[in-house]
């Protein structure tokens, strides 16, 4: 069954560090999605991609992040300059059409020193 | 504000006890009802989509109902194996694809 894939599964990272979560999402869907999860809350949107640009992003979604899709199966977020409140679960998800079901890869735990 | 509450925060069953899960929502531009599993350090996964009222769909020992204005997740003889959080979502449409809305979760622990 096919499956969204993300890599690493964790990441450590000092503070003011550069990070990429990577990410491939089914192979025949055309919407991705970026969620995080701070622990112990609820699961938030960061933004959406598709046609080869941003549709949506949220307010935490500010000039430090950034996403790609660099080839035609990867999917990525890049953290410019991470801080401790970058710290939390992040998700990539993806889905076939506009209104389907949002598929979530295991996540990338991520632990700003 | 878009909104996704789910209610009871916790609930706590025996093996075989069965009980139903909540979910209300005020999410403007509101396209259906996404029902997900989320086990402890894992993505979300799916369970469910409803997309009109008077909706139901079950699986296995799942079945999930949707009215105009909440959800329901009901949990027929609960297994052990049943034990996680159960996470409802909105989908909040955009121009391009929908930005879901999560509710808090229900955190279902089950006793065998």
């Amino acid at each position: 069954e096919p499956e969204v894939t993300q890599t690493p599964s964790h990441q450590v990272t000092q503070m003011g560090q550069e990070v990429i979560l990577r990410c491939v999402p089914i192979s025949n869907h055309l919407y991705f999605y970026w969620y995080r999860q701070i622990l112990g809350q609820k699961v938030e949107f960061l933004v959406s991609f598709y046609n080869n640009e941003i549709s949506e992003k949220s307010e935490i979604f500010d000039d430090q992040f950034s996403v790609e899709r660099p080839d035609g199966s990867n999917f990525t977020l890049k953290i410019r300059s991470t801080k401790l409140e970058d710290s939390a679960m992040y998700f990539c998800a993806s889905s076939g059409g506009q209104g389907e079901t949002q598929y979530f890869g295991p996540g990338t735990r991520l632990l700003v020193l | 504000e878009d909104q996704v509450t789910q209610s009871p925060e916790a609930l706590r069953l025996q093996e075989g006890e069965s009980s139903s899960l909540n979910c209300s929502y005020t999410v403007s531009g509101l396209r259906g009802l996404f029902w997900y599993r989320q086990d402890p350090g894992k993505g979300p996964e799916f369970l469910f989509t409803l997309y009109s009222a008077g909706e139901e769909k079950e699986k296995e020992r799942l079945k999930a109902t949707l009215t105009k204005k909440e959800s329901f997740l009901h949990i027929t003889a609960p297994k052990p194996e049943d034990s996680a959080t159960y996470l409802c979502a909105g989908p909040f449409a955009m121009e391009y694809g929908n930005k879901l809305v999560f509710g808090a979760g229900t955190i279902l622990r089950v006793k065998s």
